[in-house]
């Protein structure tokens, strides 16, 4: 079975700072990983995902991942926040099992950026 | 881009009534799930959808819940006597034929009094 734990469930930042919120998993086969962030009031959306590939994933606003397959580790970061990144971060995990996948999610960490 | 879209976006019903979620998955979608995340927990997987039967279900889908896709477009959950502990959001979701990568909806908000 997979797993993701997010190590920290809240993250106080100030604005322009650098940023990084921890996700681990495990897991006995080969899976995918994801970022999704849910901004207040509003659903899931896609932030980031490794596939597979270069280890070192991008997102249009600036956020990046790094899969780290020694460590089990996703952790996600930003070199410089935003106000308006203020929300919910979700680590996600997926194991192919032959036909149809699905995600298992971590607890959520909230990202509060302080002017 | 195309997304998936569900109804009604926030509903508020009595103890022990039927409640129906609707969901619209993206059109070539082929496998389809329903999500639920009570108020400040996390996003807890319950069902997932392929070829018109259950695919595989968690602990949280007991009886009391069901799914359907009535036509080639809509996929509906059902909780047929809601308790206090169904309010939650839920999020319905759907994948492509690759089935690597899931996109939800925007969610359905059930507030059971």
């Amino acid at each position: 079975a997979q797993s993701v734990t997010q190590l920290d469930s809240q993250v106080p930042v100030f604005e322009e700072a650098p940023v990084e919120l921890r996700c681990n998993y495990s897991s006995s086969v080969s899976v995918y990983l994801f970022w999704y962030v849910q901004y207040p009031n509003q659903g899931l959306q896609l932030l980031l995902k490794y596939l597979s590939g270069s280890t070192l994933v991008e997102s249009i606003n600036g956020f990046e991942a790094e899969f780290n397959k020694s460590q089990t580790s996703f952790h996600l970061r930003k070199p410089s926040v935003h106000i308006s990144d203020t929300a919910e971060y979700f680590c996600a995990v997926m194991a192919f099992s032959g036909g149809y996948n699905k995600l298992i999610f971590g607890a959520g960490t909230r990202l509060a950026v302080h002017p | 881009e195309p997304e998936v879209t569900q109804t009604p976006s926030h509903q508020v019903t009595q103890m022990g009534q039927e409640v129906i979620l609707r969901c619209v998955p993206i059109s070539n979608h082929l496998y389809f799930y329903w999500y639920r995340q009570i108020l400040g927990q996390k996003v807890e997987f319950l069902v997932s959808f392929y070829n018109n039967e259950i695919s595989e279900k968690s602990e949280i889908f007991d009886d009391q819940f069901s799914v359907e896709r009535p036509d080639g477009s809509n996929f509906t959950l059902k909780i047929r006597s809601t308790k206090l502990e169904d309010s939650a959001m839920y999020f319905c979701a759907s994948t492509p034929p690759s089935g690597n990568t899931i996109y939800f909806g925007e969610g359905s908000w059930l507030t059971v009094v």
